[in-house]
């Protein structure tokens, strides 16, 4: 069964660190471009960040850059996000997606995860 | 950056209507355009990718098109399980992959 699993949310304080997971499986993770998208409580969706199969290009919306990191392992099947210098407006259940296509990033992204709650509050 | 223009942001309509929900982008994005729908407390669903080719598995009732920067969400005959937000997303560049705002599909 194709899968992920996000895990690593929780309560943090404004200024803090969190490393999110997503535990890949039951397809050929190394293939696909993955991307963590939001959503904020009563809010919609927000693309965060994007990864390409190899690790070679990463990319971030603006809000983010420079706070957060995405990176892959591929020997473990797993796409983290590193976030520092967390605000309250980064509160949202973070999702972990995987891309359509193999080797493509343009056909929407057709696996997600449950989702992990990260709450930024003091 | 390229922006995502959703409209309507909610929509009253009963069992058995044609629903349309439309997103209109700042600038062309070819047709590297999707779809979801996402109910509560749960992940979106992809529907429709490159702006009209059905997911497999999603009911024929769903499909896509598009008219130069405008595209078009259509459900021909809602059934109580389309009851739902629906997102639009471009992926025409590396990034951002912006989504619109959402439209709230509610029960008339």
């Amino acid at each position: 069964e194709v899968q992920l699993v996000e895990s690593g949310g929780g309560l943090v304080q404004p200024g803090g660190s969190l490393r999110l997971s997503c535990a890949a499986s039951g397809f050929t993770f190394s293939s696909y471009w993955m991307s963590w998208v939001r959503q904020a409580p009563g809010k919609g969706l927000e693309w965060v960040a994007n990864i390409k199969q190899d690790g070679s290009e990463k990319y971030y919306v603006d809000s983010v850059k420079g706070r957060f990191t995405i990176s892959r392992d591929s020997a473990k099947n797993s796409l983290y996000l590193q976030m520092n210098s967390l605000r309250a407006e980064d509160t949202a259940v973070y999702y972990c997606a995987r891309s359509r296509w193999p080797f493509h990033f343009q056909y929407g992204m057709d696996v997600w995860g449950q989702g992990t709650t990260v709450t930024v509050s003091s | 950056d390229i922006q995502m223009t959703q409209s309507p942001s909610t929509l009253s309509a009963s069992v058995g209507d044609r629903v349309t929900i439309t997103c209109r982008a700042s600038q062309s994005i070819s047709s590297w355009l999707a779809w979801y729908q996402q109910k509560p407390g749960k992940a979106p669903k992809l529907l429709i990718y490159k702006a009209s080719t059905l997911e497999s598995g999603v009911p024929s009732r769903f499909s896509g098109s598009e008219s130069g920067t405008e595209f078009t969400l259509t459900i021909s005959s809602l059934q109580p399980d389309d009851f739902a937000t629906y997102y639009c997303q471009q992926f025409n560049s590396y990034s951002p992959w912006t989504f619109g705002q959402g439209t709230k599909v509610e029960i008339k």
